[in-house]
């Protein structure tokens, strides 16, 4: 059964630094999206991808956050200069044409030091 | 805006015993309502969807849901439950295709032997 990818399954960044968090949709996908999971909370929905570009995001979603679909195949969130509160699980998301099937990865555990 | 309320943090149940994991949701427009399961440092895996149609949905793992428009719930319910089946389970709710989930606080089910 096709997977969502995402690598690595877990970072550990020193705060200041950038990171960026690789993500390998299903391929025949059309809508991409990034969540997070701070510990012990509710996921939450960062942004939405179509078309090559941002379809929606959240207030969570603020300048030092962006997303990217360098080659067609790969789909990348990357923070610029991480907080200790960015501190979480991303989960990177697809949907496919005419269908309500989210496909979900399995996770980058982010930890920021 | 949509808002999905999972009136249970925790629900313990004795192995073989039928549980039920509730959800409410709120939403100006047609929802589509889904069900998540997330075992201890995995990624998110559906469930069950509701889409239209028929009220009552069966997922995997013997899971099935009821839609009740009127009382705007999206209950979980399996009748045996198993210890496998330990995990946090998530309600979450989409108001078109393509559009972002906005997902509940989520309900750990603890199955004890």
């Amino acid at each position: 059964e096709p997977e969502v990818t995402q690598t690595p399954s877990h970072q550990v960044t020193q705060m200041g630094q950038e990171v960026i968090l690789r993500c390998v949709p299903i391929s025949n996908h059309l809508y991409f999206y990034w969540y997070r999971q701070i510990l012990g909370q509710k996921v939450e929905f960062l942004v939405s991808f179509y078309n090559n570009e941002i379809s929606e995001k959240s207030e969570i979603f603020d300048d030092q956050f962006s997303v990217e679909r360098p080659d067609g195949s790969n789909f990348t969130l990357k923070i610029r200069s991480t907080k200790l509160e960015d501190s979480a699980m991303y989960f990177c998301a697809s949907s496919e044409p005419g269908s309500y099937g989210y496909t979900f990865g399995s996770g980058t555990r982010l930890t920021v030091v | 805006a949509q808002s999905v309320t999972q009136l249970d943090s925790q629900v313990p149940v004795f192995e073989e015993a039928p549980v039920e994991l509730r959800c409410n949701y709120s939403s100006s427009v047609s929802v589509y309502l889904f069900w998540y399961v997330q075992y201890p440092n995995q990624g998110l895996q559906l469930l069950l969807k509701y889409l239209s149609g028929s009220t009552l949905v069966k997922g995997i793992n013997g899971f099935e849901a009821e839609f009740n428009k009127s009382q705007t719930s999206f209950h979980l319910r399996k009748p045996s439950v198993h210890i496998s089946d330990t995990a946090e389970y998530f309600c979450a709710v989409s108001d078109g295709y393509g559009n972002k989930l906005v997902f509940g606080a989520g309900t750990i089910l603890r199955v004890k032997s």
